[in-house]
């Protein structure tokens, strides 16, 4: 199972907005809503930030929001703020009842 | 509150072995799917294993017949029993809770995680 496909890096200033790609195949992302979106800082554990495509947890802010077309999985993050500034995973369940994740997103905010 | 708290990482050579724990509390670990999942050095998140409410476990193909995932519901402990270790098993391993109550649906809480380093 190869991992999901994620651009290496973007980069925004704050206020801007960014969206990070996450592109699949029609076994995982094209063929489940269990698609999900996970931030990271450094040394830190990952957070959930975007479950079912679309969804997100309490708590999370209304900045952050998810999409998919056909087997691309997206992540937008408006307004962007400094605290955004950390390493963005998706995540997707497969045909073979396994889970896979994308290389991972390292987020700049300039 | 929801904790996680993995244990037993450390250095191991190759084809050796090691048990990892993730001690679980605030809610009710016997109804929920678990997982291990990875990070190798400098690299992004790779999934390891699943338990789910059946019982039922599922593994990444690079650790199939070497590692084996179980729970013990009365202690609220997962366990990861790693064997024939190979250097490319280091990393960090986090135990994360599947937010459904049969299956993971996505991970809605992670562990701090546990270092594996794999050297001779």
């Amino acid at each position: 199972q190869s991992a999901l496909t994620q651009p290496a890096s973007v980069s925004g200033s704050p206020g801007q907005s960014i969206t990070i790609s996450c592109t699949g195949t029609n076994s995982d992302i094209g063929g489940y809503n269990y698609v999900s979106w996970y931030q990271q800082h450094p040394g830190k554990a990952p957070k959930v930030m975007i479950y079912y495509v679309t969804n997100r947890p309490s708590g999370v802010s209304h900045r952050f929001s998810g999409s998919r077309s056909g087997n691309t999985a997206s992540l937008t993050i408006s307004g962007l703020q400094a605290e955004d500034e950390a390493d963005y995973y998706c995540s997707s369940y497969t045909t073979f009842a396994t889970w896979v994740f994308g290389g991972g997103t390292k987020l700049t905010v300039l | 509150e929801v904790q996680l708290s993995e244990s037993g990482g450390t250095l191991a050579q190759p084809g050796g072995s090691l048990r990892l724990s993730c001690a679980a509390s605030g809610f009710t670990f016997s109804g929920y799917a678990m997982s291990w999942v990875r990070q190798t050095p400098g690299k992004g998140l790779e999934w390891v294993s699943d338990i789910v409410g059946s019982g039922d476990t599922y593994y990444a193909d690079s650790v199939k017949g070497r590692f084996t995932i179980s729970r013990d519901t009365s202690r609220d402990t997962l366990f990861l029993q790693m064997n024939s270790l190979r250097v490319a098993d280091t990393g960090i391993y986090y135990c994360a809770k599947g937010a459904c109550l049969s299956s993971i649906c996505y991970h809605d809480f992670w562990g701090q995680g546990t270092l594996v380093t794999v050297s001779s």
